[in-house]
């Protein structure tokens, strides 16, 4: 079953926060996130293991919750390269041998 | 290091005919997947291949099939082309559990 991912789209300002979320109904052993820019291929960002930490640098970073199975993206004074579509992606069983992505996040900055 | 290389970028296919997409991932890389890209569907999975064996499939017709090889590089076939299989069709490599995916650019099918 495909997470769902939140919000659908934004819009910010360069400088600006912002927070995507993504859940999934089962349980998960990895969350990864991936960022789409138009017309190009995803590019992968991050991937937060099961029992592992908060992870990211100092602009870009995400956290798992276990128990809710859920994942957040923090993207903090974000810049006019940020614009595009982020994707999570899940994985149940930890062989990599489905990662299933959410419906994604179209994230625009603007001057 | 190179990257993941697909083949053809774009392919333009009668209804009806069939197609076969290549993939070629990344050195050291034996996990291969394949998914489709549309707008209104976004990316579905179609499968997943590590040391030539189907690990995982995903929720298409049996008209989707493919294979990998022993050097890891994976071929999809597309058989009885439909309107509905135009979409991007991208290949992504990674090593076992715990790495990220490294995608190719993808190929372009569109069925006319």
């Amino acid at each position: 079953q495909q997470p769902v991912q939140s919000p659908q789209a934004v819009i910010l300002r360069e400088g600006e926060d912002a927070v995507i979320n993504c859940s999934s109904s089962k349980a998960l052993y990895s969350v990864h996130w991936y960022r789409q820019k138009h017309g190009e291929a995803p590019v992968f960002l991050m991937i937060l293991l099961k029992g592992g930490e908060q992870k990211g640098h100092e602009k870009i970073s995400a956290s798992f919750n276990e128990k809710k199975q859920q994942s957040s993206l923090y993207l903090t004074a974000s810049q006019l390269s940020y614009s595009g579509t982020y994707f999570c992606g899940t994985e149940s069983s930890g062989t990599a041998s489905k990662l299933t992505f959410g419906t994604g996040t179209r994230l625009q900055v603007t001057l | 290091k190179a990257g993941v290389t697909q083949t053809p970028r774009y392919l333009i296919k009668t209804r009806g005919q069939q197609v076969t997409l290549s993939c070629s991932p990344i050195s050291g890389h034996r996990s291969v997947s394949w998914y489709q890209q549309t707008p209104g569907q976004g990316l579905q999975f179609l499968f997943e291949y590590f040391s030539e064996t189907q690990r995982n499939k995903g929720n298409f017709p049996g008209r989707f099939s493919g294979r990998q090889f022993s050097n890891s590089r994976s071929e999809m076939n597309v058989s009885t082309l439909e309107l509905g299989d135009s979409a991007l069709y991208l290949c992504a490599s990674s090593l076992v559990g715990g790495y990220g995916y490294t995608f190719g650019s993808g190929t372009r099918l569109t069925v006319v």
